[in-house]
This record gives C-alpha cells, sequence and structure tokens, in this order.
C-alpha cells in the first residue's frame, strides 16, 4: 500500500473554529490531492498540488485552503469552520516522470464533524 | 474526462467470477480507463487501468472493446472481502482530477 497517513483520523469541532488536515506521504510523489466525500455527492476535489508550493483550486475550493511547503506534507485549512464542512476529507498522491497516467492512490480518510 | 455509466448494484456468489461492466461512449483517444473501488469507511483502492489492450494483475482483469465505448472488470474469485463499491473512470493525464461517478456496489453473497 502506498505510504499515505492523514492525521487526525477524527475530529470533532465548533462552528468558527480554524482546523488544519495533514497528509503525509512516504513515496516522494509529485502530485498530492485533497477530496471530500459526502453522501449523494461522491469524491469531490477541493485542492491539489502539483509540487513543492504549486497547488491550484478544484470543484469545490470556497472556504478552504492548502500549503505545500515540502514534498512529503500536504495542509488542508478551514479556516472557520461551518457545519457543510462536516465530511470525510481523502487524501491522495500520483506520479508522474513521464510514467503519464499513473493512478492516484488515497489515504484512509478523516472523518470531521462540525457542530 | 470522459462520463462513464455502471449499473448501480449487483450481486456474486462467493467463489465465482464477477463481472462489472462500465460504459464510456464519450472517451477520448488519449485517455485511460481506470478502475478503483471503496470499501465502507475506507480510501478508495486502485485496481487497474488500460488504454486499449486488454490488462490483468494480481487483483482483476480489464477488458476493454475494440471500439473503446464499454469495458468490464472481472475478479475471477470473488471472496467476502470483494464486497464494495467499484468506479469505473476515463482519465487523462495524471494529475487531472479523478471523477468519481455514483458506482456499482457489488455484493458478494456467501
Amino acid at each position: 500500500d502506498a505510504g499515505i497517513t492523514q492525521s487526525p483520523r477524527h475530529k470533532v469541532t465548533e462552528t468558527g473554529t480554524p482546523v488544519t488536515l495533514r497528509c503525509h506521504q512516504t513515496e516522494n510523489h509529485r502530485y498530492m490531492y485533497w477530496y471530500r466525500q459526502d453522501p449523494g455527492h461522491g469524491l469531490r476535489l477541493i485542492h491539489y498540488s502539483y509540487g513543492v508550493k504549486d497547488t491550484d483550486k478544484g470543484e469545490v475550493s470556497d472556504g478552504y485552503s492548502v500549503s505545500r511547503s515540502k514534498t512529503e506534507d500536504f495542509l488542508l485549512t478551514l479556516e472557520s469552520a461551518t457545519s457543510s464542512q462536516t465530511s470525510v476529507y481523502f487524501c491522495a498522491i500520483s506520479e508522474s516522470q513521464g510514467a503519464y497516467h499513473q493512478p492516484q492512490h488515497f489515504g484512509d480518510g478523516t472523518r470531521l464533524s462540525i457542530l | 474526462d470522459a462520463k462513464t455509466t455502471q449499473p448501480p448494484s449487483m450481486d456474486c456468489a462467493e467463489g465465482r467470477a464477477a463481472n462489472l461492466p462500465c460504459n464510456h461512449s464519450t472517451i477520448s483517444g488519449n485517455e485511460y480507463v481506470y478502475w478503483y473501488r471503496q470499501i465502507h469507511s475506507q480510501g478508495p483502492q486502485y485496481i487497474i487501468h488500460g488504454l486499449k489492450n486488454n490488462e490483468t494483475n494480481e487483483m482483476a482483469s480489464l477488458i476493454i472493446t475494440e471500439d473503446r465505448k464499454s469495458s468490464t472488470l472481472i475478479l475471477p474469485h470473488a471472496t467476502l472481502r470483494d464486497t464494495a463499491v467499484y468506479y469505473c473512470i476515463g482519465k487523462g493525464t495524471s494529475y487531472d482530477k479523478v471523477i468519481f461517478g455514483p458506482g456499482t456496489s457489488l455484493s458478494v453473497i456467501p
């Protein structure tokens, strides 16, 4: 299995508080992604990174920011959490380097509840 | 990315082959077909992918029709641990987002 660790695995917090989720990889893969999964919506991309300090928005990026200061870590921050951000968050990684169509590998998820 | 269509659910007897179909009639020439699965409350797991030739690995086989408009994922000897939601995805370059549709919920029955 790909070396991906998400932390925390579970978190309960209150509306209006800042929250940071961490994704750590040991594979030295270039690309990293944050998705959220909700009933009836499947997996939706929040942000992704194509290198250190290089990030871009996905389809549901409002209310989220990301940072990638080193290859192995990709942080997702909810600046002021809202109840609509209650979800399961998945991190994924993928490789490039000329291997054009490498698949994404996913972490085990973070279950976030915002009360 | 290509739009894919899968049946919402399927059953398969334990020990038998599970054949999961996927239609991807809008797939473009440079898009690969990927299959993932998600076991309840776990992260999606990559299974296999292919462009136009049939592919096989330790988990499954992928059969792609000659016109590339559909494919079939084959789990040769389904076990109870194969019960999961299976997603078929058409995708281009590696950094493209992976668009997961509703998938097929496979139940392997003892």
